[in-house]
């Protein structure tokens, strides 16, 4: 197992468009989270699941956001009709249930909106 | 809503010195996470404290957590230029789902 693994890392794209970003978790991990993380800022909470269950999503950004997790293993991050204010590095992170050991965070996926 | 501020934001200091970074937050919170970033790369974690006391160190960092000061310190003992980076704490409030994490601080070690 290599960690928690995000696909791809760098888009590009044109105001308006949609973009979805994937991540492959710590296989035996159960849980797992998004995160965005702009310039000078520590990262923010967007979402998780536990399992195929999305637990939280009332901190999604805005309805233009969303995320799934169909099987419990891999997740998808989409971002429809794309600002220039969603630029920004976008981490996934994996962990046990209790999280005692921490969480895994992937490499992240830098979204430029122009 | 959970509050996280980290002391000092900047930091420059030298070869071989001590410091500290402060992590302050506002709601009680069972445990709390130091993580490291590098320039353009994801987070590292450093280290997990679990409960009211807990020290942990590795190398020449220290981390400790005073849950009821609801305060955790990381602690730099003779730095040397590899541990520049940028240090988060992220505490987990009790019932919470995600990390909140602070600001960070900005560690510049010079030879």
């Amino acid at each position: 197992d290599t960690g928690v693994s995000q696909d791809p890392r760098h888009k590009i794209t044109k105001r308006g468009q949609n973009v979805t970003f994937r991540c492959d978790p710590i296989s035996e991990h159960n849980r797992l989270y998004w995160y965005r993380q702009t310039l000078g800022q520590g990262p923010e909470f967007l979402t998780y699941f536990q399992n195929e269950a999305q637990l939280e999503k009332s901190r999604l950004l805005s309805d233009r956001f969303s995320a799934e997790r169909p099987k419990g293993s891999f997740s998808t991050l989409e971002i429809q009709r794309t600002e220039q204010g969603d630029s920004a590095m976008y981490l996934c992170a994996s962990s046990l249930l209790a999280a005692v050991n921490g969480y895994t965070f992937g490499s992240g996926t830098r979204l430029t909106v122009v | 809503e959970l509050k996280v501020e980290q002391n000092p934001l900047f930091l420059s200091m030298q070869e071989g010195k001590n410091y500290t970074i402060y992590c302050n937050y506002s709601t009680t919170s069972d445990r709390l996470y130091w993580y490291r970033q590098d320039p353009g790369k994801s987070l590292e974690s450093l280290f997990v404290l679990l409960s009211n006391g807990a020290v942990k160190q590795e190398g020449r960092l220290m981390a400790s957590l005073d849950t009821k000061a609801r305060l955790s310190t990381l602690h730099i003992t003779a730095a040397v230029h590899d541990l520049s980076a940028t240090y988060f704490c992220a505490p987990l409030r009790a019932g919470a789902d995600g990390l909140t994490f602070g600001k960070g601080t900005h560690l510049i070690i010079q030879p």
